[in-house]
C-alpha cells in the first residue's frame, strides 16, 4: 500500500512570508500529526487532526495551523516565517491507533523547509 | 520540560555487538512506548512498541525491556549489523492520545 506522501520535499522561504505543506495519509487512516523536527529540539509535537477536527495541539505559537479534508488529507500552514522556523516537518498517519494490537503511526518522509 | 531522556546520545558498536539504548519518562500516564529508527533524508519508522504490562518483547534481533517501578525503558540490538547505523528515537504516550513524546535521539554507529 502507498505510504505517507508529503509535498513538496523542499523549501525555501523568505522570513516573514507564510509557506503550506501537505500531507497526505495512508488510505483509511483518518488520524495525522504533524511534528517538527530539529537538531536542538528533536521531535516535537506540532498538532492532531481527526475527521477534519484537530483533537490535540502542541506547545507552537499561533503562527503554526493546520486543517484536515474529508478524505483525511492535511495541510499545515506557517505564517510570518522567522529563521528558527527551518526545520524538518514530518506527517503521520494512524488509524487511530489500534489499542489492541499496539499499532503506531507511519510517518512521511517530511518537508525540508529552510527559512532565508 | 523534557518528559522522556534518552542516552546516550551517540552510540558506536562493533559488527556483532549488542548496542543498548536507554529512556526515562516521568509521566506515569504514559501506556505506550515504541521506538523509532530513522535514517538520514527518510521518516522515522516503528521498530517495536511496548505497553507497560509486560517487561519485555522481543522481535528477531530488537528487545524492549521495561521497567515500570523505575519508569525506565531500553532498546537493545543484538548482533548489531552496518545497516543498523540510523539515528534512534524513543517516545512514549498516554491513552486514548495520538500525541507521541519523543527522547532526544541516539545516533548509533556499527563499524563493520
Amino acid at each position: 500500500k502507498a505510504g505517507v506522501t508529503q509535498t513538496p520535499r523542499y523549501l525555501i522561504k523568505t522570513r516573514g512570508q507564510q509557506v503550506t505543506l501537505s500531507c497526505s495519509p495512508i488510505s483509511g487512516h483518518r488520524s495525522v500529526s504533524w511534528y517538527q523536527q530539529t537538531p536542538g529540539q528533536g521531535l516535537q509535537f506540532l498538532f492532531e487532526y481527526f475527521s477534519e477536527t484537530q483533537r490535540n495541539k502542541g506547545n507552537f505559537p499561533g503562527r503554526f495551523s493546520g486543517r484536515q479534508f474529508s478524505n483525511s488529507r492535511s495541510e499545515m500552514n506557517v505564517s510570518t516565517l522567522e529563521l528558527g522556523d527551518s526545520a524538518l516537518y514530518l506527517c503521520a498517519s494512524s488509524f487511530p491507533r489500534d489499542r489492541a494490537t499496539i499499532d503506531g503511526y507511519t510517518f512521511g518522509s517530511g518537508t525540508r523547509l529552510t527559512v532565508v | 520540560q523534557q518528559q522522556v531522556k534518552q542516552s546516550p546520545q551517540s552510540l558506536i558498536v562493533q559488527k556483532g555487538g549488542i548496542s543498548i539504548i536507554n529512556c526515562a519518562y516521568e509521566n506515569t500516564a504514559f501506556d505506550y512506548f515504541p521506538w523509532y529508527q530513522q535514517f538520514p533524508g527518510k521518516g522515522p519508522a516503528l521498530l517495536i512498541a511496548i505497553r507497560p504490562d509486560v517487561s519485555e518483547k522481543k522481535e528477531g534481533r530488537f528487545t524492549i525491556s521495561f521497567n515500570k517501578s523505575a519508569k525506565q525503558f531500553s532498546l537493545h540490538i543484538m548482533d548489531s549489523q552496518p545497516g543498523d547505523s540510523a539515528t534512534y528515537f524513543c517516545a512514549a504516550s498516554k491513552g486514548g492520545s495520538e500525541k507521541l513524546v519523543f527522547g532526544k535521539g541516539t545516533k548509533l554507529t556499527v563499524n563493520p
